[in-house]
């Protein structure tokens, strides 16, 4: 079946540091890749997409690029900052499942300190 | 416009009764699902909705069942609750029947079960 796995938690940096969290996947067909974050007591906000390989998603300073032949998708930002503080969730849709289904990874705890 | 808005957002509930969840998704949005978020098992699909039909549903028990109205508002169901139904339950809409649609997340309902 479908399945994410992201590196484990917690990561612990410090304010200006380089950040990246692995995720890799299996999936049959063509996934989208998204990373989803979680502040405390919130929903998940999409951070960033990707539809097909190659493609690389951006948002507040975050990208991470869509690699088939390496079955990944890792989240890197330049320069974290405090309000980074969250819950990062790796995600996955499967091109081969009808309708909006998306399969999760276990998610990875980014605390930064100032 | 309005997000996803998720009622209540808190819940406690004994062993044995059956407890009702409701989620209105952003207007204009025909496709709602449903996620429970666990400490030990992460973020899980229950099911999805479109047009008021279960398009995709979850392995989950047959306690869990879900409805979508003609406005596209859904409730979910949980019947004889039991210690392990305890979770933030998740509610995400997204545009159309398309599949790699974002979806946008509520601020989930929080349900204890004592």
């Amino acid at each position: 079946g479908n399945s994410v796995t992201q590196m484990e938690g917690p990561v612990t940096l410090s304010e200006e540091a380089f950040l990246t969290i692995n995720c890799t996947y299996t999936a049959t067909g063509y996934p989208s890749l998204f990373w989803y974050v979680q502040y405390p007591g919130e929903g998940l906000q999409l951070l960033l997409k990707a539809t097909k390989a190659d493609d690389k998603g951006s948002n507040k300073g975050f990208e991470a690029t869509y690699r088939k032949e390496t079955t990944s998708f890792h989240l890197e930002k330049g320069s974290v900052q405090v309000s980074d503080s969250a819950v990062y969730f790796c995600a996955l849709s499967s091109s081969m499942e009808y309708g909006n289904k998306l399969v999760f990874g276990a998610g990875t705890i980014l605390r930064v300190k100032s | 416009k309005a997000g996803v808005t998720q009622t209540p957002r808190y819940l406690i509930k004994t062993r044995g009764q059956q407890v009702t969840l409701s989620c209105s998704p952003i207007s204009g949005h025909r496709s709602v699902s449903w996620y429970q978020q666990t400490p030990g098992q992460g973020l899980q699909f229950l099911f999805e909705y479109f047009s008021e039909t279960q398009r995709n549903k979850g392995n989950f028990p047959g306690r869990f069942s879900g409805r979508q109205f003609s406005n596209s508002r859904s409730e979910m169901n949980v019947s004889t609750l039991e210690l392990g139904d305890s979770a933030l339950y998740l509610c995400a809409s997204s545009m159309d029947e398309q599949g790699y649609n974002e979806q946008f997340f509520g601020p989930g309902t929080r349900l204890t079960v004592l």
